[in-house]
């Protein structure tokens, strides 16, 4: 069965900072990695997505992952935070299930970018 | 385009009582998914239409949830009768193709469920 793991709830890192928020990953066939943002009383919002290709993955709002099949990672790393990046961020995988390709969601990470 | 729509946003009731949310997509988008959101954890797949069929339904509470999507383009979650462990966020997502791999979702703002 397909899973992910955001090992970290919470990452703090200051403001101009690079950050990184992990994220490993178990599937039985080709992963299909997706990162996503929720802001407070708003819906998740989508960030980026590997599905094949090149392993650094640019996204949204100067966001990118690096995919990482040695390591089975997909970590979102930004290099320089802003306080407005203060969000939960949600990694997702795409399996094949009954013949189609069905999400599964991490727990979340919390980000907190100080001032 | 407009996003997509979920009412109510909020809804507090005694266990055992029933319950309803409705959902409507981005216009066009053939795929629409709920999704139960458990304070403290990520969104869990409750079931994943393509158009008016159901593609999975593998994490559905049968017992007590039923969701439909007669026409192909809104959709409503039932909860009959609620339990104190129901109560979460439950998000609704449409995305545009068939629920591929490269799929993008998008979510709606969820209705907060609180069961007493």
């Amino acid at each position: 069965a397909q899973s992910v793991a955001q090992p970290e709830d919470q990452v703090n890192v200051a403001e101009g900072n690079p950050l990184t928020v992990k994220c490993t990953y178990s599937v039985s066939g080709n992963p299909y990695l997706f990162w996503y943002v929720q802001y407070p009383n708003r819906g998740l919002q989508f960030l980026l997505k590997y599905i094949t290709g090149d392993n650094l993955v640019k996204g949204s709002y100067g966001f990118e992952a690096e995919f990482n099949k040695s390591q089975t990672s997909f970590h979102l790393k930004k290099p320089s935070a802003l306080v407005s990046d203060s969000a939960l961020y949600f990694c997702a995988v795409r399996d094949m299930r009954g013949g189609s390709y069905i999400p599964t969601f991490g727990r979340g990470t919390s980000l907190i970018v100080h001032p | 385009e407009a996003g997509v729509a979920q009412s109510p946003r909020y809804k507090i009731i005694e266990k055992r009582q029933s319950v309803a949310f409705w959902c409507n997509p981005i216009s066009g988008h053939a795929t629409l998914y709920w999704y139960q959101q458990i304070l403290g954890q990520g969104p869990k797949l409750l079931i994943q239409f393509q158009n008016n069929g159901v593609v999975d339904d593998s994490q559905l509470p049968k017992d007590r949830f039923s969701a439909e999507r007669l026409k192909g383009v809104d959709s409503t979650l039932k909860i009959q009768p609620a339990k104190l462990e129901d109560s979460a966020v439950y998000l609704c997502a449409s995305s545009s193709h068939s629920g591929g791999v490269t799929d993008t979702q998008y979510f709606g703002p969820g209705t907060r469920l609180t069961v007493l």
